[in-house]
């Protein structure tokens, strides 16, 4: 099973801001399946990024995905107040399916 | 548009069984693999596994083998998930999910289970 390790566990941050999300495997994930989820509170996750670095659809610019192998990377370039949320990253390259842990990106 | 809408949340008593559905609509039902996971109260996702509504094949996470069932009625284009002796670390929010290219696009409201005597 491939383990997913997301840090940091929580980050805070000002709207206007940067955020880098990571997201390391224990092995590498085939085919650069890692998708990346939003959650908010009382909310289903939802898809952000799919293939390692493809928007979903509506998926606004801001958010952008990049990595391979074991090393993968979220990047919020200026964070909007609506993005305050728990993110998740999954491999879905093998099974079973895994997700991180989450990082929970808050309002400093 | 796709719509995933899951049943109703449900209290059960350990040792007992429950049966979450997941009604699909907008889309052609036999064309995606359903998933499901659940979130534990303030935890994170975790997969449990996921039904070919085509063939009804099913692949589960070796930690629900054996409490878990999959299955699926095309007629009405809904899928089911099963859980049996349900202990009280049960206790979760459980999420059907559509496959998209592997990953999971449109995604049920929830449905809390509450295991409790």
């Amino acid at each position: 099973e491939i383990v997913l390790t997301q840090s940091p566990g929580t980050v805070s941050l000002s709207p206007g801001e940067r955020a880098t999300l990571s997201c390391r495997a224990s092995q590498s994930v085939s085919r650069n399946s890692l998708a990346w989820y939003q959650q908010k509170p009382g909310h289903s996750p939802s898809l952000l990024i799919y293939g390692a670095s493809s928007r979903a659809t509506d998926i606004p610019d801001r958010f952008s995905g990049s990595g391979s192998g074991t090393d993968f990377t979220l990047t919020i370039s200026r964070l909007e107040p609506e993005d305050f949320a728990v993110y998740y990253c999954q491999q879905y390259g093998s099974s079973p399916r895994t997700f991180g842990q989450g990082t929970k990106v808050e309002i400093k | 548009q796709v719509q995933l809408v899951q049943s109703g949340a449900e209290v059960k008593k350990p040792g007992a069984s429950v049966k979450v559905s997941c009604k699909a609509s907008g889309y052609t039902f036999i064309d995606y693999y359903i998933h499901w996971v659940r979130q534990a109260p303030g935890q994170g996702l975790e997969w449990m596994g996921w039904i070919n509504p085509k063939s009804g094949g099913t692949n589960y996470a070796q930690k629900f083998q054996g409490s878990v069932t999959m299955t699926r009625d095309t007629s009405i284009t809904t899928a089911y998930m099963e859980v049996s002796r349900l202990k009280s670390d049960d206790t979760a929010l459980y999420y059907c999910a559509r496959d998209f290219l592997g990953s999971f696009y449109f995604w049920g409201q929830g449905t809390l289970v509450t295991v409790s005597s």
